[in-house]
């Protein structure tokens, strides 16, 4: 599975829009960009995926770059509830493991 | 989506025992697996839990430090044996659904002294 690159830490304001960027430079043709992410002492909760259409739903928006070396996830009005470990994660769709390989995440710290 | 629980949320434990953590799913499903994430750090999955069959281990991980059962497509258990300090770490079991999405559980604490 493709590797992927993520700044160690990021800071938002409360109420801005919070961009999260994800390189992924290696992926596969056949490979989604997934985004989860954990709030502190909780298990991790999946956000979206896309392959490369850019894709929405009621929790953020996931941009895909048109040569899908790189994705940004959006959180259009971040709450201090949206502080937590995002997690980018490459891997094939419709995988016959499913399994997921986690780096080690941005720390967003969303502040008042 | 799937509701997970897991069993028990924490615990504490003496070196050299072992803890069995049961993970149910509401649901039934073809996919589970268990993660470990150890203090500070990101998850590392430990195995599929395969049902009807012995468990798929990943590299570093091996079946008489870490048994896995899967009696059917609900429910699995991890055991933790002859527990050191080492092994103070979150375990989470997760599942794969058709929608191509995992979800996980709350974990289990994990505290051995």
């Amino acid at each position: 599975d493709a590797k992927t690159t993520q700044p160690t830490s990021m800071d938002c304001a409360e109420g801005r829009a919070a961009n999260l960027p994800c390189n992924h430079s290696t992926i596969s043709g056949n490979e989604y960009v997934y985004w989860y992410r954990q709030i502190h002492s909780q298990g991790p909760q999946y956000i979206i995926h896309g392959l490369k259409n850019n894709e929405t739903n009621e929790m953020a928006s996931l941009i895909i770059t048109e040569d899908r070396k790189s994705s940004t996830l959006i959180l259009p009005h971040a709450t201090l509830r949206d502080t937590a470990v995002y997690y980018c994660i490459v891997r094939p769709g419709s995988s016959n493991t499913g399994k997921l390989i986690f780096g080690q995440g941005t720390t967003l710290q969303v502040k008042p | 989506s799937a509701v997970i629980s897991q069993k028990p949320s924490r615990d504490i434990c003496q070196r050299g025992t072992s803890l069995t953590i049961q993970c149910q799913v509401d649901s039934q499903v073809t996919m589970m697996f268990w993660y470990r994430q150890q203090p500070g750090q990101s998850l590392t999955l430990i195995a599929t839990a395969n049902q009807g069959s012995e468990a798929t281990y990943e590299s570093g991980f091996v079946i008489d430090k870490f048994p896995i059962s899967r009696p059917n497509l609900t429910f699995s258990t991890l055991t933790v044996s002859n527990m050191s300090p080492e092994d103070s770490s979150i375990y989470l079991c997760s599942v794969h659904l058709m929608s191509d999405t995992q979800y996980f559980g709350p974990g289990t604490r994990l505290t051995v002294l």
